[in-house]
């Protein structure tokens, strides 16, 4: 089993529409993080998160919300998912200086 | 934000070394990073060096760091067609949060 797994793998949505993908680890770990890859780009944060109480913005935050549900649950939601947020999603824990990423869920917005 | 910057693509024959470059510009990186991302797959983390190490070998991986021109190479010897992936070099700079990620170098062997 995966240690960081998020679902859905893949998912199409429509312009206006709200997602929520999730990520869930049974690392243990307190920090977790939501990327995305975009072709060219590289990765670029998202959002990231220390513990249950701590929220903080990434590189990239408009348009997105996430949520810590526990320590082992961090949801990021489109409140109204836009074209150009077509891309491949991933969530990542960290412990020290390693971060473990999970196999990301590519969402295409129509 | 910090640059990191890598080479789109990469083709070498198999049996060949590859050598997969970085630079960036952050002159506080404390760790640096090679991740491999196959098809349809998350990011795996392939080896790391600390910024006070100038080299760092790993079975066929060599890692080699000049910190002066910041610049980090990742050799593959004997590259097989199983090393076909994207590479990405990533930097952690002194109390950064995050990893800060190149654009990703698509690595292709030719049989």
């Amino acid at each position: 089993d995966a240690d960081v797994t998020q679902t859905p793998r893949n998912r199409i949505t429509k312009t206006g529409k709200r997602i929520m993908l999730e990520c869930s680890q049974t690392k243990g770990h307190d920090r977790m993080y939501w990327y995305r890859q975009d072709p060219g780009l590289g990765l670029r944060l998202i959002y990231y998160s220390f513990d249950v109480k701590d929220i903080n913005k990434g590189e990239i935050s408009d348009g997105y919300s996430v949520s810590r549900q526990a320590q082992a649950k961090f949801s990021l939601s489109l409140e109204s998912a836009i074209p150009n947020q077509t891309a491949l999603y991933f969530c990542a824990t960290s412990e020290g200086y390693i971060q473990y990423f999970g196999a990301g869920t590519r969402l295409s917005v129509l | 934000g910090e640059d990191v910057e890598q080479s789109l693509f990469l083709s070498v024959r198999e049996g060949d070394s590859s050598v997969i470059n970085c630079t960036y510009t952050d002159s506080s990186s404390t760790y640096l990073y090679w991740y491999k991302q196959e098809p349809g797959a998350g990011l795996q983390l392939l080896t790391y060096i600390f910024s006070n190490m100038d080299m760092k070998q790993d079975q066929r991986l060599t890692v080699l760091l000049n910190k002066k021109d910041k610049h980090l190479s990742l050799r593959i010897a004997d590259t097989q067609t199983g090393d076909s992936a994207i590479y990405f070099c990533a930097e952690r700079g002194t109390g950064a949060n995050n990893l800060f990620f190149g654009t990703g170098t698509r690595l292709t062997v030719i049989p």
